[in-house]
């Protein structure tokens, strides 16, 4: 089974800075991963996939790169409404797994 | 727009069995490259993905519930369910349906609203 690793756990930040947001892989899954966010009460939404794709609909705020075992999520100039907690997921192995999560508060 | 809806009861004693059916609507899990999964989410913790079945009836499973899970699907209701036996405390979760299409994101996108699952004698 495929570990994903989030760090940090949280990230307290200002409006209009910058978040980086990692997922470390046990092992690689080529770019075949994607990120989620989730708000209080909410369902996770798709954000990215293949690593660096914007889902339909996520603001261009929101980037992500890496491939292999090390992946990073950066918001930019962020928002209050980007507060929530942000999940990663790997796709390339069966079981289909997800990282612990990074919990976003501005 | 796509849409998809869990039901099921909300509490269930140990041991019983948790059925749950996920309806959904503007798509088909005939189509090509269409499956529908099930993820849950323990209270304050993480996301755990259970089961997924595609449109050709491929079934995949978490290696760790294998045992105790079952997935079909209904494709003249458009409904998923799950079946989860011996239900224990610990499977007290969030419930969450999820469309995963192969011919574009791979991932999960869009998800129900979820169903809390309370698992207490």
């Amino acid at each position: 089974e495929v570990v994903l690793t989030q760090s940090p756990a949280t990230l307290s930040l200002s409006p209009g800075e910058s978040a980086t947001l990692s997922c470390r892989a046990s092992q690689s899954v080529g770019t075949d991963l994607g990120w989620y966010q989730q708000k209080p009460g909410q369902a996770p939404r798709l954000l990215i996939y293949d690593a660096s794709k914007g889902a339909t609909g996520t603001p261009a705020r929101f980037s992500g790169r890496g491939s292999e075992t090390d992946f990073t999520l950066t918001i930019s100039n962020l928002e209050p409404e980007d507060s929530a907690v942000y999940y990663c997921q790997q796709r390339y192995f069966w079981p289909l797994t997800f990282g612990g999560g990074t919990k976003v508060e501005i | 727009q796509i849409t998809l809806r869990e039901s099921g009861p909300t509490l269930v004693k140990p041991t019983q069995t948790l059925t749950l059916t996920c309806s959904f609507s503007e798509f088909s899990v005939s189509t090509y490259g269409v499956g529908v999964a099930w993820i849950r989410q323990p209270p304050g913790k993480a996301l755990e993905w259970l089961a997924l079945i595609y449109w050709n009836n491929d079934e995949h499973y978490s290696p760790s519930l294998r045992t105790r899970l079952t997935i079909t699907k209904d494709t003249s209701k458009n409904q998923v369910v799950l079946t989860m036996t011996d239900m224990d405390p610990v499977d007290t979760a969030t419930y969450f349906c999820a469309l995963r299409r192969v011919t574009e994101t791979h991932l999960f996108h869009p998800w129900g609203q979820g169903t809390l699952v309370t698992v207490s004698s």
